[in-house]
């Protein structure tokens, strides 16, 4: 079965620093996709960036980079120059690339900048 | 607007009663997913829908059912109402076989509480 693990249930990080949510995840499948969402106080989920198993590069969307590293089965978020608005709960997924394919969501991390 | 339709946005029932959540997908969409997500937790897999069949199900309570209909969207009904069915509920859509980070559509979410 497949299971996510995000160990920070809080971070507190000054506005323009870079941080870093952490991701583990476990799967016996070989095909297999990780995403992060980013869910408001508002509480709409938001898409943020994708990793394919096979991808051999790290993946990045804007301000946004997912550290894939498959031996070690972790898919850390960077976020660099963290804004006031980047304060949400950040949830990792992960879908299984045959079968409902449904996404398997870890217990996400709050994120809060402080100006 | 993201093209998935939850109504309706929050709704307030008393314990033991019965209430109808419904999702309509997002155009040409044929999958539907359904996630709760409890207080500051992250969002548990209910149930698939593929074009009107269950295609997975997750750790969904017998007191919950569901249904696609022929013009794809869906209903979750949750009976017998206690209070730690109080939750967020997502619908998401997506258009059949995956393939990327792309194509799972969320929807807004019904806040249900349970008094």
């Amino acid at each position: 079965a497949q299971k996510i693990t995000q160990t920070q249930p809080g971070m507190f990080v000054q506005e323009k620093e870079a941080v870093t949510l952490d991701c583990t995840y476990d799967t016996s499948d070989q095909s297999y996709g990780l995403f992060w969402y980013k869910q408001p106080s508002s509480g709409e989920m938001i898409f943020l960036i994708y990793q394919g198993s096979y991808d051999e590069q790290n993946a990045t969307e804007g301000r946004y980079s997912l550290n894939f590293q498959k031996a070690r089965k972790s898919a850390n978020l960077v976020i660099s120059a963290s804004q006031l608005g980047d304060s949400a709960m950040y949830f990792c997924a992960m879908r299984e690339d045959w079968g409902a394919q449904k996404l398997v969501f870890g217990q996400g991390t709050r994120l809060t900048i402080n100006p | 607007d993201s093209g998935v339709t939850q109504t309706p946005k929050h709704l307030i029932t008393a314990t033991g009663q019965r209430v109808t959540l419904r999702c309509s997908p997002r155009s040409g969409d044929l999958s539907v997913y359904w996630y709760q997500q409890s207080l500051d937790q992250g969002l548990q897999f209910l149930i698939q829908y593929y074009n009107g069949e269950e295609r997975a199900k997750g750790n969904i309570l017998e007191r919950f059912s569901a249904q696609q209909f022929p013009d794809l969207h869906s209903e979750l009904n949750l009976s017998s109402l206690e209070l730690g069915d109080s939750a967020l509920y997502f619908c998401a859509s997506s258009a059949g076989l995956l393939q990327g980070g792309y194509g799972y559509t969320f929807g807004s979410g019904t806040r249900l509480t349970v008094v």
